[in-house]
């Protein structure tokens, strides 16, 4: 089974133009997650979709990002207009619909390789 | 945010065992303890679970405390590709990773 991927692996920008990350899940996860890791910060969540429905989106840092998952599959992270403090490294992850396990209900998430941006 | 406190770094020599401690004493009822690690240039792993009781799986052992505000990830034989950062977390589906512990094993 295919993991989660991840395109492009890196990415090298100018500050003000426009990056597109995106993201393909696990064949028929419908959770799909985006996380990202700026310069000597911790890994942060961004935001959740259930299908193609934003879930929670509390972690998105501004206006600049808009994330998309048209059809419930693949997912996009584009960045407009690109600041410094974007660079980073950007993870997805995505997880089944929780499942009962005889008394509990769980969802583990299967990260991707992240993409690497750096804008200069 | 869902905090967890975990010691910053950890070694172990190689083939012995690894106990990586975790505080997080803000953990509500229905939350989960996730251990996650990641190897240098690759996305987080998940290791292991657990809600109330002790859990046990072929990459490690999860210890929760009787009142849930800890838990100890159990690493059996530590090998060097076990080298990662080790996060716990507990949250629902908004993961919170902290810092982690930086684990190096020494051959």
């Amino acid at each position: 089974e295919a993991g989660v991927t991840q395109f492009p692996s890196h990415s090298v920008i100018e500050k003000g133009q426009t990056v597109t990350l995106r993201c393909d899940p696990i064949s028929g996860h419908d959770n799909l997650y985006w996380y990202r890791r700026v310069m000597g910060k911790e890994i942060k969540f961004l935001l959740h979709f259930v299908k193609e429905s934003k879930q929670d989106e509390s972690g998105m840092p501004n206006n600049r990002f808009l994330a998309e998952r048209t059809g419930g599959t693949y997912s996009t992270l584009k960045v407009q207009p690109a600041e410094l403090e974007d660079s980073g490294v950007y993870f997805c992850a995505s997880s089944p619909r929780p499942r009962w396990n005889g008394g509990e209900t769980y969802n583990e998430q299967f990260f991707g390789p992240g993409t690497r941006l750096t804008v200069l | 945010d869902a905090k967890t406190t975990q010691p910053n770094s950890m070694e172990s020599n190689e083939e012995e065992p690894v106990h990586l401690p975790c505080n997080h004493s803000t953990i509500s009822g229905t939350d989960y303890i996730h251990w996650y690690r990641q190897l240098p240039s690759q996305g987080p792993e998940y290791v292991i679970h657990g809600l109330t009781s002790n859990v046990n799986n072929r990459m490690a052992s999860l210890a929760i405390a009787e009142d849930r505000k800890s838990s100890t990830l159990i690493l059996h034989r530590a090998t060097l590709r076990d080298a990662a950062v080790y996060y716990c977390i507990h949250t629902g589906n908004q993961f919170y990773f902290g810092t982690g512990t930086s684990l190096t094993v020494i051959p």
